[in-house]
């Protein structure tokens, strides 16, 4: 059963960095492009980017690329995203997913809240 | 970027209707396009892959279609479950966008 549980969430000030992880298990996490994307309070669905097999390659939405960093670690089968300069309008549930013909299995999501 | 417009934004239906959503893209997509639902909990889950593709385990009664700039998801009979917030994904293109979703309320 493919699983994946994001982590690294809570409450943080406006300025500061967070990195969020996400535990990937029930497939072979190395063989899959793997991503993020995210939805703020009564907000639709924001696709922020996505990572390659062997972090080769790596796309972000633009309005994000220079503040949010993507990575993994294939030896612990981990997803990572990276944000900085956090403002409050980056409250938002993040998902990490699976990217087979684009998302197919999402994680359930960790609340991130940017307020002083 | 490539827009996607969905609509309706919100689709009161009874049990046992049949609804459909559209979606339709600032530029032709050739297929490129997935779609979402969302329970209130948060869940999400993909329905349709590729335009038309049903996923493993979803329903008969979810089916897509169309092509070019102009795609649409049909449930062909409601069922309770069935009442969540829907999403189209493209994915011919980076960035890869979503629709605005479409809420399927009950009438």
């Amino acid at each position: 059963e493919v699983k994946l549980v994001e982590s690294g969430g809570g409450l943080v000030q406006p300025g500061r960095s967070l990195k969020l992880s996400c535990a990937a298990s029930g497939f072979s996490f190395n063989h899959y492009w793997m991503g993020w994307v995210r939805q703020a309070p009564g907000k639709g669905l924001e696709w922020i980017g996505e990572i390659n097999q062997d972090s080769s390659a790596i796309n972000y939405t633009p309005s994000l690329k220079d503040k949010f960093t993507i990575s993994r670690d294939n030896a612990q089968n981990t997803l990572y995203l990276q944000m900085n300069r956090l403002v409050s309008d980056d409250t938002a549930i993040y998902y990490c997913a699976r990217a087979e013909w684009a998302f197919d299995y999402w994680g359930q999501g960790v609340m991130v809240t940017v307020s002083s | 970027d490539i827009q996607l417009t969905q609509s309706p934004s919100t689709l009161p239906a009874s049990l046992g209707e049949r609804v459909t959503i559209s979606c339709r893209t600032s530029q032709s997509i050739s297929y490129s396009l997935n779609w979402y639902q969302q329970k209130p909990d948060g869940t999400v889950k993909r329905l349709i892959y590729s335009t038309s593709t049903l996923q493993s385990g979803v329903p008969s009664r979810f089916s897509g279609s169309g092509s070019g700039t102009d795609y649409s998801l049909s449930i062909s009979s409601l069922e309770s479950e069935d009442f969540a917030v829907y999403y189209c994904l493209q994915y011919a293109t980076y960035p890869h966008t979503f629709g605005a979703g479409t809420k399927l309320e009950l009438k």
